[in-house]
């Protein structure tokens, strides 16, 4: 299957700590999302790539997030500081035309 | 900015029968996308059905339709001959198409779909 992946599916860790996620987009897609999902919600825009240039970042993702995509392949997601409402699903998703895929998230806790 | 609401948090169907989640949303564009995905119980999330907004006609997929009102910015789903499968977390979304390259989704809080044996 050549579907979107994430690593990890699950992370636990102590506030303060920094943790990074991975996503590995489909293959050729070059377009690639990530969303913040929280429990009850839907899904929120985070950050968007296009190819290795990242054009657009929510005001939901303050300067203790950042994320890269270095060579338009995969990308990953990293949270310094983490607080505990950075607690959510974070979904990542690609494209290459008008469908996202999506991954199956990485579910983060902070205690 | 474009919202989209969910205002059902929860519906339940008896299986075989027929449900419709709603959904409107607000945006001052006249060209946009709306979608609903199915979220599965630690599943990821699938596209369900698409609609262009230009197109009058309501898209169908198999089982699955929707109901779009553009005036009343409306965009209903309607599940027939539901399946145990089907029950799963649905989230209507709305993608701007003025904005070149980036096509970011706006969701719904979704919705909690129940299917009864």
């Amino acid at each position: 299957d050549t579907g979107v992946s994430q690593d990890p599916r699950h992370k636990i860790t102590k506030r303060g700590q920094n943790v990074t996620f991975r996503c590995d987009p489909i293959s050729e897609h070059n377009r690639l999302y990530w969303y913040r999902q929280t429990l009850g919600q839907g899904p929120e825009f985070l950050t968007y790539f296009q190819n290795e240039a990242q054009l657009e970042k929510s005001r939901l993702l303050s300067d203790r997030f950042s994320a890269e995509r270095p060579k338009g392949s995969f990308s990953t997601l990293e949270i310094q500081r983490t607080e505990q409402g950075d607690s959510a699903m974070y979904l990542c998703a690609s494209s290459r035309s008008n469908e996202q895929f999506f991954g199956p998230g990485t579910r983060l806790t902070v205690l | 900015a474009q919202t989209v609401t969910q205002s059902q948090p929860e519906m339940s169907v008896q299986e075989a029968e027929t449900v419709t989640l709603s959904c409107t949303y607000d945006t001052s564009e006249s060209d946009y996308y709306l979608f609903w995905y199915k979220q599965p119980p630690s599943r990821q999330m699938i596209l369900v059905i698409r609609q262009e907004a230009y197109k009058q006609q309501n898209a169908t997929e198999n089982r699955f339709s929707v109901n779009f009102q553009k005036a009343a910015k409306s965009f209903s789903l309607k599940i027939s001959d539901s399946q145990l499968g089907d029950a799963a977390m649905y989230f209507c979304a709305y993608r701007s198409l003025l904005t070149e390259g980036n096509s970011k989704l706006t969701f719904g809080k979704g919705i909690t779909l129940s299917v009864r044996p």
